[in-house]
């Protein structure tokens, strides 16, 4: 929303399809990863998380992938939809309760 | 439950002036966060309590801003003086012991003139 950025990458998809949202993330002792909506107007949303015991997790609609050789993480959004319009922030946990947020990815859902 | 809840939700004031946002965790979470959101910088952690004790304060820009929580259930970020390039959106988040989770207020957008 207007409180996140202008400049954000942006992501534009057509409804019905799917969406993947990547996030590179910085520290290797990061042992867990979160998944955050930020609609406009509103605080961040939590959608998935991951552990790096994991490399593949699911929900519903969304599947988080961990690539931990090369510190990355995806999002895949099943189906978008227009509900589905909003930033979306990867956030790692290295091991306390400090959170280190990437700058987010604008996602468009056109009609 | 009615989440995180935060106030004002938007505050305009003049460079100068002190401001005060408050924030109402989730009732039996033990964890509070104060984060800010700007476009140059995205989201950062300010500082966060447990059990109503601060625990790290590394990400408080400077002696301008200070935090209490003075009890479980609620706590406030104060900027004196404010100046323009705090303007941003200031976020409230918690969460409960052992869980990584936080959950967000829908913030607090100030603006210094």
């Amino acid at each position: 929303g207007e409180s996140v950025g202008l400049h954000l990458p942006t992501l534009s998809v057509q409804e019905g399809d799917n969406s993947i949202i990547n996030c590179a993330y910085s520290n290797s002792a990061s042992d867990y990863f979160i998944w955050y909506k930020q609609e406009s107007g509103k605080g961040p949303q939590f959608i998935i998380d991951i552990r790096s015991n994991m490399d593949k997790r699911q929900g519903q609609r969304v599947t988080v992938l961990l690539n931990k050789t090369v510190k990355h993480l995806s999002l895949q959004i099943a189906a978008t939809q227009p509900g589905d319009s909003a930033v979306y922030f990867c956030a790692e946990n290295p091991g306390t309760y400090k959170y280190i947020f990437g700058t987010g990815t604008r996602l468009k859902v056109l009609a | 439950d009615a989440g995180v809840i935060q106030s004002p939700r938007h505050e305009v004031t003049e460079m100068g002036q002190e401001v005060t946002l408050r924030c109402k965790p989730i009732s039996g979470h033990d964890y509070l966060f104060w984060y800010r959101q700007t476009m140059m910088r995205g989201l950062e952690l300010l500082i966060y309590f447990n059990n109503n004790v601060p625990i790290d304060d590394s990400g408080m820009p400077e002696d301008r801003f200070s935090a209490k929580m003075p009890n479980a259930s609620f706590s406030t970020l104060k900027i004196q003086p404010s100046e323009p390039r705090d303007s941003a959106v200031y976020f409230c988040a918690s969460s409960s012991e052992g869980a990584y989770e936080q959950y967000f207020g829908p913030g607090t957008r100030l603006t210094v003139t």
